[in-house]
């Protein structure tokens, strides 16, 4: 049973257009959400979270929107750089400090 | 300023030997995590620790241990590899809800 879905396991988007990651969640008790992108050969590294109390966050080419009544996340990357080509992973937690993770979204962003 | 670190980065085992894999940090965090990341997968908790001395069963436990002797580092054991337990591993740490991750371990059993 996943709780936390990405159903999109790769997406191409030119470099200066806007890259769009969906995630979706089942856990109605979630209340904190992160994203995190990860090269080849590297761990996570931690890009950009939201908590159920806020519908957007917003931290220069990256914005996050949650949209709590859909259980939906989305982060929008703009422009989308070369350098943004990575897998993306979002993460959900009930406050307890553990996380359940997503599949991935593998973004490429084509120059 | 290292992180968090994981070792080995790769390792190879037959069916049936046992291992284990080290996580150091160094930015004092309370928790702990060891996960693994199968493809189509995503990451999954292995076991976690919000403590030193203290452990718990995360999503798919079976077939590994942990200990948490000292709050800087976090052992995760293989008593009997198994082919099913090749997956890449990794090891993260956390104060709040930030988690900082190592670089993985690839484990491959043949």
């Amino acid at each position: 049973d996943q709780q936390v879905k990405q159903n999109s396991p790769s997406l191409s988007v030119q470099e200066g257009r806007i890259s769009i990651l969906n995630c979706d969640y089942t856990n109605s008790m979630f209340d904190y959400f992160l994203w995190y992108k990860k090269y080849p050969a590297e761990g996570p590294t931690f890009l950009i979270s939201i908590s159920s109390i806020k519908d957007k966050n917003e931290d220069g080419r990256f914005t996050v929107f949650l949209n709590k009544s859909a259980k939906h996340l989305s982060l929008h990357i703009v422009p989308s750089q070369p350098g943004d080509s990575a897998v993306y992973f979002c993460a959900a937690s009930p406050g307890t400090y553990k996380y359940i993770f997503g599949t991935g979204t593998r973004l490429k962003v084509l120059a | 300023n290292a992180g968090v670190t994981q070792t080995p980065k790769f390792r190879v085992l037959k069916t049936g030997q046992s291992m284990t894999l080290l996580c150091a940090q160094d930015m004092n965090h309370e928790y702990m995590y060891w996960y693994r990341q199968d493809p189509g997968m995503g990451l999954r908790l292995i076991h976690y620790s919000v403590g030193e001395g203290t452990t718990a069963k995360g999503e798919v436990p079976d077939g590994y241990n942990v200990s948490r002797l000292k709050k800087q580092n976090f052992l995760l054991g293989l008593e009997s590899a198994a082919p099913s337990q090749t997956s890449v591993y990794f090891c993260a740490s956390s104060y709040g809800f930030l988690q900082y991750f190592g670089a993985g371990t690839r484990l491959s059993v043949l």
